[in-house]
């Protein structure tokens, strides 16, 4: 069975800040992982994408992260917050062929300037 | 190109009464998921097609729920006696193809149901 859990419901940051918001997964097949963001009354949209080809994954926005099978992780950075980067951050794992994603329960980005 | 669109875009409805949602799925994508997003339960996996395979139904929570996808195109999704716990933002999805999982699923702005 596959299951994400995302640490921290809500994380706050100051514009120019660090972003760092953590997703951990477990999988009993190699995992494949994605992170989507949400904003407001908007449907999702992926930010990047786990595959096996690189562990150190770069998306849209200035986001990336970094597959760590070691410690099952695929936190979500971004060096320097924006305002628009205010939204619904969700990390998600699928590996079985012919499954859906598994969505943690999403970690909600506050930036304040 | 045109992304995936789902219709209506808000419903409101009372307790008991039937629903029907619809998506319309990227043009040329094989695979289409249903998905149920709540307060308190997150998003979860409803339904998914897949060509012309039988759909997986294991995610659907109770047999008021049902869902086709006709011409291998557009989906709907009918909720039956609906209840208030139904309430929610369903959304669709769709991908290209479904390899090992590593396909992109492209979402729609989803329907808001409100069922009073």
């Amino acid at each position: 069975a596959q299951s994400v859990t995302q640490l921290g419901s809500h994380v706050s940051v100051s514009e120019g800040a660090l972003v760092l918001l953590r997703c951990n997964y477990s999988s009993s097949v190699p995992p494949y992982l994605f992170w989507y963001v949400q904003y407001p009354n908007q449907g999702l949209q992926l930010l990047l994408k786990y595959t096996s080809a690189a562990t150190l994954v770069k998306g849209i926005n200035g986001f990336e992260a970094e597959f760590k099978k070691s410690e099952t992780s695929f936190h979500l950075t971004k060096p320097s917050a924006h305002m628009s980067d205010a939204a619904e951050y969700f990390c998600a794992v699928s590996g079985e062929a012919g499954t859906a994603l598994i969505f943690g329960k999403g970690t909600t980005l506050s930036v304040s300037s | 190109g045109a992304g995936v669109s789902q219709s209506p875009s808000n419903k409101v409805t009372e307790k008991g009464k039937d629903v029907e949602l619809r998506c319309d799925p990227i043009s040329g994508h094989t695979a289409l998921y249903w998905y149920r997003q709540s307060l308190g339960q997150g998003l979860e996996f409803l339904i998914y097609f897949q060509g012309n395979s039988a759909p997986d139904k294991s995610g659907l929570p109770s047999d008021r729920f049902s869902a086709e996808r006709t011409g291998g195109s557009v989906s709907t999704l009918t909720i039956q006696r609906t209840q208030q716990e139904d309430s929610a933002v369903y959304l669709c999805a769709s991908s290209p193809e479904l390899a090992e999982g590593q396909e992109t699923q492209y979402f729609g702005p989803g329907t808001r149901l409100l069922v009073l």
